[in-house]
């Protein structure tokens, strides 16, 4: 079983539509759960960060985490066209604190639809 | 200024050439990375460094040599490249190792390798 798993997709939403994208991990040990999108030809761009269980809201986005269940989800509210990218989940343990225990997700592919 | 700039943007080489690629961040960041992305894949870590002293190397064949000459550069020169190298490479930078996930990315080298 992978440290974490995470659906490639594609994933087609209309405009408007709420967006569920989810990860599952192994590891109990991670602590910091992170989201990045990236844009097609772009460098990742770190969209929402969250420590430890709970949901974080930022706007159109809100990220929850589950750890009992080791699940954390992003969600997409009114989504738009300019939200088509790669979504990829991350994952970290504080242990030494170094950034090389930070696991990618294989990253979700999004196209919203006008 | 929250911007991790990398040149160049695309690079195309034989497998005898040398060449370099550069990055340059002026946040402040102590801590500062090289990745590299294969289509449809999630980036994977080459190296951490951390102020200014390379502090990870995952098992990257010599072929790929870092160097970090101050707080804001980091360099990854090429030699004697395979077409399989040919990726994505992606910079990144903390503010230090232990502020982990919380990276800002370039927007990459694309790198063929003829």
């Amino acid at each position: 079983q992978k440290e974490v798993e995470q659906d490639p997709g594609p994933l087609s939403v209309p405009e408007g539509a709420i967006v569920s994208l989810n990860c599952t991990y192994s590891n109990s040990a991670f602590q910091y759960f992170m989201w990045y999108r990236q844009y097609s030809r772009k460098g990742p761009e770190l969209l929402m960060y969250t420590y430890s269980s709970g949901n974080k809201e930022d706007g159109r986005f809100t990220a929850q985490v589950d750890k009992s269940s080791k699940y954390i989800s992003l969600f997409i509210r009114d989504s738009q066209p300019s939200d088509s990218a790669t979504y990829l989940c991350a994952m970290a343990t504080p242990y030494g604190g170094s950034q090389g225990n930070l696991i990618f997700g294989k990253g979700t592919k999004l196209s919203v639809k006008p | 200024d929250t911007e991790v700039t990398q040149t160049p943007k695309h690079l195309v080489m034989g497998m005898t050439n040398k060449k370099s690629l550069k990055c340059e961040q002026h946040m402040g960041h102590r801590a500062m990375y090289w990745y590299k992305q294969k289509a449809k894949k999630p980036p994977e870590l080459m190296f951490v460094y951390s102020y200014e002293k390379l502090s990870i190397n995952e098992s990257v064949p010599s072929r790929f040599s870092p160097e970090c000459p101050n707080s804001s550069l980091l360099n990854l020169h090429l030699h004697a490249l395979q077409p399989e190298d040919s990726a994505l490479y992606l910079c990144a930078s903390s503010l230090e190792t232990s502020n982990t996930g919380e990276l800002f990315f370039g927007e990459g080298s694309r790198l063929t390798v003829l």
